[in-house]
Parts: structure tokens; sequence; C-alpha cells
């Protein structure tokens, strides 16, 4: 079965400081997405990015970026010069694919809650 | 931008009374998700839409929790009777329906927070 695990429970940095955010993940499939997410205080998980198992290239969104290495089983996610918005729980998630009852389900980690202080 | 609705934002109930919840996904989505998030944890999932079918509910308390989606659009998620360890964020997704070995980002609505008294 799936397994997701953010080792980080809580991370607090100081405004302008750049964090990353951990994510080792296991897997039986060869074909697999992963995905982050972000969930501020008011509760909406937001979607941040999807990757699949065959794109390890990293990804680069403004201040985000994410690392993907399959020889670790890792997608770690990078927020650069971190703001007071960033501040939020974190999580990631993967999804297995394969046909039958239950496909494409997303698993979550724990997530990571991060504080961004001003 | 298109948005996952869901009614109400939060509910207070009593142990042993029902409950239940709405959720309309975005138009043209497919999949439909019902997650259940106890504080400090990740969403894990209780039932799984394509369409009006469910895909998959090996999660779902069957004995208390009951869930539809009668034409294929909007859903209800019921608990019937409530208890207090269903204390939770109550959160609808929604995505393109996925095959084919392609899946899709699932937009996730507000969410329902439950509180059992």
């Amino acid at each position: 079965a799936q397994k997701v695990t953010q080792a980080q429970t809580e991370i607090s940095v100081v405004e302008k400081e750049d964090v990353t955010l951990d994510c080792v993940y296991e897997t039986r499939d060869t074909t697999y997405y992963l995905f982050w997410y972000k969930q501020p205080p008011s509760g909406e998980l937001v979607f941040l990015i999807r990757r699949n198992s065959f794109d390890e290239q990293n990804e680069i969104s403004g201040r985000y970026s994410w690392n993907f290495q399959k020889s670790t089983s890792s997608f770690n996610f990078t927020i650069t010069a971190s703001q007071v918005v960033d501040s939020a729980v974190y999580f990631c998630a993967l999804s297995e694919v394969y046909s039958g009852a239950g496909s494409y389900q997303l698993t979550f980690g724990k997530g990571t809650k991060l504080s961004v202080i001003p | 931008e298109a948005e996952v609705a869901q009614s109400p934002r939060y509910k207070i109930t009593e142990k042993s009374q029902a409950v239940a919840f709405w959720c309309d996904p975005i138009s043209g989505h497919a999949t439909l998700y019902w997650y259940r998030q106890i504080l400090g944890q990740g969403p894990e999932l209780l039932v799984q839409f394509q369409d009006e079918s469910v895909v998959d509910d090996s999660q779902l308390p069957k004995d208390r929790f009951s869930a539809e989606r009668l034409k294929g659009v909007d859903s209800t998620l019921k608990i019937q009777p409530a208890e207090l360890g269903d204390s939770a964020m109550y959160l609808c997704a929604s995505s393109l329906a996925a095959g084919q070995g392609r899946t899709y980002e699932q937009y996730f609505g507000p969410g329902t927070r439950l509180t059992v008294t």
C-alpha cells in the first residue's frame, strides 16, 4: 500500500529565509503522481503542483520549487524568501494509477505546519 | 474561477442526531471525492464517485455514513447517528474523470467543520 511521510511536524522561519519541506513516499507502482497542497487557516486545500513519476525534472514557480528524486523516493518543496502569507499547513500526497476501485485516490501525509515570523 | 461549493461551513450537532453535508463540484468534473480530516492529520478518503456511480467506498463506515450523487452532479454525505468521534472537517473535492493512466489534480471545497457534542 502507498504511504506518504512528512517527518517535519512544524517549522518556524523568519521572513525572507528559505525553507524546505520534506516528503518521502512509498509505492509499489511504477506509474504514480505526486502532489503538494497548501492549507491556510481558512481550511481550504489549495493545489500547488502535480508531478508524474516519469518526469524527474525539477520545477520552479516563482518563489516555489520542487525537487523530485525517484532514487530516494522524495519530493521536497522549497520556498525561497518566505513571506508571512506562506504560513499554512502543507501536504504532500500520492496518487497511484491502476484500474479498478480506488484508482487515482490521493494518499496524504500528515502535513507540515509552516509559520513564517515577521 | 470555478470553485467547489460546500455547505454548511460549520455544523454543531448532538450525539445520536442526523447530519448532512452538501457538495457542488466544479462544472464538468465527473469525479467527486469526500474526505474526512481529523485535526492535525491529512485528509482521508471516505468515498469516490465517477458520475453517479460509487467507485470506492471501502473506507466509509457504512453502518452510519451514506453518500449519494443521484444525478452525477452535486452530492450529499449523511451521518446517522452522529458520534463524538465524527468531529472533523469534511472536505469535498472534484476532478476531471481520471482514466487511461492519467490522473488530474483534485480541487477542494472549503469544507464543513463538524462538531459533535
